[in-house]
């Protein structure tokens, strides 16, 4: 049974420009949650997907956008890329919006803006 | 204030001590509690539920303090394979979505 997959591991971008990334959930989960982790810190909340909708969103600017698709699959976009976007970008998979399960997360995707 | 607060680590310690980790939530409408583990450079994974009868798992130990809106975890005979970043996760919910919070992790160092 497959985890969590985020693609890809790691990723160099320059100041200004925009950037995708991708999450698979578990097999069976149908709510994915996105995380920003900077060094030394915990994850903040993002957004989460649910039915193709976003249900809840964390304090990040409208640069931070994303998406779930019908395999409830989800990306994650960051327009205009600021370095202080630096960071590990985490994706949680999780039942039901989240609702007393277990959330299991991806490896992250580390992103450098330079 | 942060909704999840964690002790300021690192916590260094030796081999077979007791460490004890808190952390305070300012949401009292939190609902569900945990600890999650994660390893250098590693995603978190999920170490325990915390529950308001408390909670033992082998060598580990979750308290609930609702009235003080508190949440421990306590580390018997530390091992060397303890050593990582202890998360303190509150589950808030709105409607029907539940989003997990995290605290800032306190660090684990157990030394021989």
């Amino acid at each position: 049974d497959a985890g969590v997959t985020q693609s890809p591991t790691h990723l160099i971008k320059t100041r200004g420009q925009q950037v995708t990334l991708r999450c698979s959930p578990k097999s069976g989960h149908d709510t994915v949650s996105w995380y920003q982790q900077a060094l030394g810190q915990g994850p903040q909340f993002i957004f989460q997907y649910y039915e193709e909708e976003e249900r809840q969103r964390g304090n990040f600017p409208d640069r931070f956008s994303g998406h779930q698709f019908p395999n409830y699959s989800s990306e994650l976009n960051v327009n205009a890329l600021l370095l202080g976007d630096s960071a590990l970008y985490l994706c949680a998979s999780s039942l039901e919006q989240g609702r007393g399960t277990e959330a299991f997360f991806g490896q992250g995707t580390r992103l450098t803006v330079v | 204030r942060k909704e999840v607060e964690q002790d300021p680590g690192p916590f260094n310690v030796p081999e077979g001590a007791t460490v004890a980790f808190n952390c305070t939530y300012s949401n009292s409408a939190s609902q569900s509690f945990f600890w999650y583990r994660q390893d250098c450079r590693k995603e978190p994974k999920l170490l325990m539920s915390v529950y308001s009868s408390g909670n033992e798992d082998g060598r580990f130990t979750a308290q609930l303090n609702r009235a003080s809106q508190y949440i421990s975890l306590l580390i018997r005979d530390s091992k060397l394979s303890d050593s990582a970043t202890y998360l303190c996760v509150v589950i808030y919910y709105s409607g029907n979505t539940g989003k997990l919070i995290f605290g800032q992790g306190t660090t684990l160092q157990v030394k021989p």
